[in-house]
């Protein structure tokens, strides 16, 4: 089955720098990669998505790479700010119309925006 | 539109208690699924349904069961609760085919002792 490696585990950054974290998926068969962010005691939300017939994707400060060849994609935050401190999971799925979205979690890293 | 609803949000069950936690979307969701929770490991598949009559297991479905009577609603019972299935269990719903988003409940904290 899937099996989906997140570094770091936790990333401490100034405020206004960048953070990246990455993630590593085992099986060719997944094709679409969301990222979730969950504050303390609150559910995972959607930050961005990708699929796999797509190399990268933005979103305001957030943006997604996702290298298909190596098996890898990364999240891209720019200019943090305090408000982006929470926890990060990234998640891989081999989504077919049979069985939907079976999400394979990475273990999440805990960003901390220092002011 | 409350999206997708978890009840309880708390619960504390002694070993060998059964419960039911509830899921209920009024997105019209066709795909519902179980999800659990536990610290430093990310969020890990219990059961799922593509519609209403159709379930299947996912990563870590031991000691649980589901159905899927209506498209609304989703209960994931614990059959005989065991320490190790204290966690926190996120109930998720995704819409049809071209949209591939997962909504998530907003949990339910289990504790068994």
């Amino acid at each position: 089955g899937e099996n989906v490696e997140q570094h770091p585990s936790t990333l401490s950054v100034q405020e206004g720098d960048s953070a990246v974290i990455k993630c590593t998926y085992s099986d060719s068969a997944s094709n679409y990669f969301p990222w979730y962010k969950q504050e303390l005691g609150k559910r995972p939300q959607l930050i961005i998505d990708i699929r796999s017939n797509v190399g990268e994707k933005k979103d305001q400060r957030i943006a997604v790479t996702l290298n298909k060849t190596a098996k890898h994609f990364s999240l891209h935050i720019t200019e943090t700010q305090p408000e982006d401190s929470a926890v990060y999971f990234c998640a891989a799925s081999p989504w077919r119309v049979e069985y939907g979205n079976k999400l394979v979690f990475g273990a999440g890293t805990i960003l901390r925006v220092k002011s | 539109n409350a999206g997708v609803t978890q009840t309880p949000k708390f619960q504390v069950l002694k070993t060998g208690q059964s419960m039911t936690l509830q899921c209920a979307q009024d997105m019209n969701h066709e795909y519902m699924s179980w999800y659990r929770q536990d610290p430093g490991m990310g969020l890990r598949l219990i059961h799922y349904s593509v519609g209403a009559g159709i379930t299947d297991q996912g990563e870590v479905p031991n000691g649980y069961n589901v159905s899927r009577s209506t498209t609304e609603d989703f209960p994931l019972r614990l059959l005989s609760a065991a320490p190790s299935q204290t966690s926190v269990y996120f109930c998720a719903s995704t819409m049809t085919a071209g949209n591939t988003e997962a909504f998530f409940g907003q949990g339910t904290r289990l504790t068994v002792v």
